[in-house]
C-alpha cells in the first residue's frame, strides 16, 4: 500500500540554524499536507500544496511540492524556541485517495 | 466554538476490559475520523466516517468500532482491550474527505493496556 516516509526522524539544532524536514511518498500525490505537533499536544494544519512544483512560505518556513509530485519539504529559517515539535507531512494519493500521514519529525531547539 | 473534544483525557485498562472514546465535534463538518499515535509511527488511520450515516475502515481497524451517532459525534470503541492498544488516540473532522480539507484535531485520549 501506500507509504509516505519522513526524514530524519529527528534534528536537534542550536536557536537560529536551519532546518529542513523531507517527506518521500510510494505513489504520486495529489496533494500534501503539513501539520505541526507540539511536545504533548495535538497535530495543527499548517499549509497544502497541490501543484508540481509548488512553493509556498509562511514567515520563515518554506514548503515545497516536488515536480513528480513524489516529495516534498518543509525548511524553517533561522529557527527559534518556539519552532519545537513534531512536523508531519501527510499525502493523498494512491487507489482509496485517504489521507496517509508520514512519520513525522521531532524538531528539538537548544537556546 | 470548542473545535474537536475528545473524552476521557486519560484511561487505564486492564486486558479485556471494553470502553468507548467520545469524540464531538462543532464545526458542522462532514467528515471525522479516528487515528493512533505510536511513537516512531506517525498517525495512522483507525476508522473514518465520510458522512452522517457512513464509516469505513482505515489502515489498522482490527479490535476496534465505530459509531457515527450523528452529525457532531463518532466513537470508537474498544470491545477487548489488549497491550497493543495502548496509544494515543486522536479524532479529527474535517469539512469533506476530498483533496482539499484540512483535518481539525482533538486534543486526545492517552490509553495504556496492562
Amino acid at each position: 500500500g501506500q507509504q509516505v516516509m519522513q526524514i530524519p526522524q529527528y534534528q536537534h539544532v542550536q536557536e537560529g540554524e536551519d532546518f529542513t524536514t523531507y517527506c518521500n511518498s510510494s505513489t504520486t500525490l495529489s496533494n500534501i499536507q503539513w501539520y505541526k505537533q507540539r511536545p504533548g499536544g495535538h497535530p495543527v494544519f499548517l499549509i497544502q500544496l497541490v501543484k508540481s512544483g509548488e512553493v509556498k512560505k509562511q514567515k520563515r518556513l518554506t514548503f515545497q511540492f516536488g515536480e513528480a509530485k513524489k516529495n516534498s519539504s518543509l525548511h524553517i529559517t533561522a529557527t527559534q524556541t518556539t519552532d519545537v515539535g513534531t512536523y508531519f507531512c501527510a499525502g493523498r494519493g494512491g487507489a482509496t485517495n485517504k489521507l496517509i500521514f508520514g512519520t513525522g519529525t521531532l524538531l528539538a531547539v537548544q537556546p | 466554538n470548542a473545535g474537536v473534544t475528545q473524552t476521557p483525557k486519560f484511561q487505564v485498562l486492564k486486558t479485556g476490559q471494553s470502553m468507548t472514546l467520545q469524540c464531538a465535534q462543532d464545526m458542522n463538518h462532514n467528515s471525522m475520523y479516528w487515528y493512533r499515535q505510536d511513537p516512531g509511527m506517525g498517525l495512522r488511520l483507525i476508522y473514518y466516517s465520510a458522512s452522517e450515516g457512513t464509516t469505513d475502515k482505515g489502515e489498522v481497524p482490527n479490535g476496534y468500532n465505530v459509531s457515527r451517532l450523528n452529525k457532531r459525534e463518532f466513537s470508537l470503541r474498544l470491545e477487548s482491550a489488549a497491550p497493543s492498544q495502548t496509544s494515543v488516540y486522536f479524532c479529527a473532522s474535517s469539512s469533506g474527505t476530498g483533496s482539499s480539507y484540512e483535518q481539525y484535531f482533538g486534543p486526545g485520549t492517552r490509553l495504556t493496556v496492562t
